[in-house]
């Protein structure tokens, strides 16, 4: 069974640019969270979808959307990139959203000049 | 909110030495908790997890017991090896008892050598 795959791996953006990110998550999984890495805040919650739905989100500036579709497949955005942008995203998916497992994709690399 | 500490990295074992990672956590009702494993540019990995007081999750050699009495969730393996070198991050689900929003700890960079 094939895992998360998220697309591209890295990415090099400039300043004021936009960006998608993509996700697949494992087959049969409907839950697909996004999670934001940095040196200086760790692991943040962006974003969760399911059945394309966004459930919860957190706090971040409108800048960072997303969205799911009807294969759960998810993408995110985000727009007017500042260099703070700069970060690994994480996207983790489940199988529902009670207590079950998430399993995490090997993340996006961005990189803001 | 929900919040978790990990104790400050980086650990440094040498190979076969017994190892321990602190995990303390904050939230209201019951969550689930949580060990990922991060290696060198990959992504999280769960390594374990417990869903109720008492529950003892395990998995390759590593163990956590959920401590509800003093909230904690600490990491414990018997003997590293050098392929543990990772960094560590302790987890809780959200108040809902979901998966869906998991808040981490830190992370505790591990180090292990021969």
């Amino acid at each position: 069974k094939a895992g998360v795959t998220q697309t591209p791996r890295y990415l090099i953006k400039t300043r004021g640019q936009q960006v998608t990110l993509s996700c697949s998550p494992i087959s049969g999984h409907r839950s697909v969270s996004w999670y934001q890495q940095t040196p200086g805040q760790g692991l943040q919650f962006l974003f969760e979808y399911f059945s394309e739905t966004q459930r919860n989100k957190g706090n971040f500036p409108g800048r960072f959307s997303g969205r799911q579709f009807s294969n759960s497949r998810s993408e995110m955005n985000v727009s007017t990139l500042e260099l703070g942008d700069s970060a690994l995203y994480l996207c983790a998916s489940s199988y529902g959203t009670q207590n079950t497992e998430a399993f995490f994709g090997q993340g996006t690399r961005l990189t803001v000049v | 909110g929900n919040s978790v500490t990990q104790m400050e990295g980086p650990v440094t074992l040498s190979e076969e030495a017994f190892l321990t990672i602190n995990c303390t956590y904050t939230a209201t009702g019951y969550p689930s908790l949580f060990w990922y494993v991060q290696y060198p540019g990959e992504g999280l990995q769960l390594l374990l997890k417990a869903t109720k007081a008492d529950d003892k999750g395990s998995n390759k050699g590593f163990e956590a017991t959920y401590r509800k009495e003093t909230t904690s969730f600490h990491l414990e393996k018997g003997s590293v090896q050098v392929s543990d070198s990772a960094v560590y991050f302790c987890a809780l689900t959200g108040a809902a008892g979901t998966a869906s929003k998991l808040t981490f700890g830190t992370g505790t960079r591990l180090q292990v050598t021969l």
